[in-house]
C-alpha cells in the first residue's frame, strides 16, 4: 500500500489554465504538507496543514490554494498558471507539528508551456 | 528564519570509499536533524536521523553527526555501493517554529563503479 500517494505524477497544461493536484495519505498522521521543488533541485515548503488547520504558508502566491478536506487529505489547487510554476510538488505528511520525519509522495512533475 | 547551508552541492566518490556531507544551520532552537536521501523520479526519503540531545548516531554504513556549540552536523557513508547515488538533502527542525523543516540545497553523490 502507498504510504503517500499523489495524482497525477506528471502535468503538462498551458499558461493561464487551472489545475489541481491531489494528495492522500494512509498512515494516519495529522500533518500534511506540500513542497516544491525547482529544477536546481531546491526543496520548499509551501504550506502544512495540522489537522484539517493551515499552519504555515510560506509567501506562496494566492494562486496557490490548498484544501485539506479531512486529515487524510490535502489537495493543491493552483490558479493561471505561470511558466515559473513549472516544477515538481511533492506532498509529505508527518506524526506531528514538530521534529518527526516526513514522509513523500512520488511528486508531481508539473510542466507550464 | 532558520537558514541551513550544505556542501558540497556535488560529490563523486569510488565505490568503496568513503563519502562526507556537511551542513551548518543558523537557528540555535534547531533540535531535530533528518537526512534524506532522494533517487532519481522518486521523493525524499528519510535515511538517518539525529536529536540535540545526542552526539552522534550510526545506523549500518551510514552515521551523523551533531556539532550543536558549532552549530553544524554531518552525514558520513562508508563503503559506498553504486545505488547510493542520489541527491541528499539535510534539514533543521526548529522547535520554536511548529511544523517546519528547512532544507539544504542538495548534494549530488555519484559513486563510481
Amino acid at each position: 500500500d502507498t504510504a503517500v500517494s499523489q495524482t497525477p505524477k506528471y502535468l503538462v497544461t498551458q499558461m493561464g489554465n487551472d489545475k489541481s493536484i491531489k494528495c492522500e495519505q494512509n498512515l494516519g498522521h495529522d500533518t500534511m504538507y506540500w513542497y516544491k521543488q525547482d529544477s536546481k533541485k531546491f526543496l520548499k515548503i509551501m504550506f502544512s496543514y495540522n489537522n484539517k488547520e493551515l499552519i504555515i504558508n510560506e509567501t506562496v502566491p494566492n494562486r496557490f490554494s490548498p484544501k485539506s478536506p479531512d486529515k487524510a487529505h490535502l489537495n493543491l489547487h493552483i490558479n493561471s498558471l505561470e511558466l515559473g510554476d513549472s516544477a515538481v510538488y511533492f506532498c509529505a505528511s508527518g506524526k506531528g507539528l514538530r521534529d518527526t520525519e516526513a514522509f513523500f509522495g512520488q511528486g508531481t512533475r508539473l510542466t507550464v508551456v | 528564519g532558520e537558514n541551513v547551508e550544505q556542501h558540497p552541492s556535488t560529490l563523486s566518490v569510488q565505490e568503496g570509499d568513503s563519502a562526507v556531507i556537511k551542513c551548518t544551520y543558523s537557528d540555535s532552537a534547531s533540535n531535530y536533524f533528518p537526512w534524506y536521501k532522494q533517487e532519481l523520479g522518486k521523493g525524499p526519503q528519510l535515511i538517518i536521523d539525529i536529536r540535540s540531545n545526542v552526539g552522534e548516531k550510526k545506523d549500518q554504513r551510514i552515521a551523523v553527526t551533531l556539532n550543536k556549540t558549532a552549530k553544524h552536523f554531518s552525514l558520513h557513508i562508508t563503503e559506498t555501493q553504486p545505488e547510493d547515488s542520489a541527491v541528499y538533502f539535510c534539514a533543521a527542525s526548529p522547535n520554536t517554529n511548529a511544523g517546519k523543516s528547512t532544507f539544504g540545497d542538495g548534494t549530488t553523490l555519484t559513486v563510481k563503479p
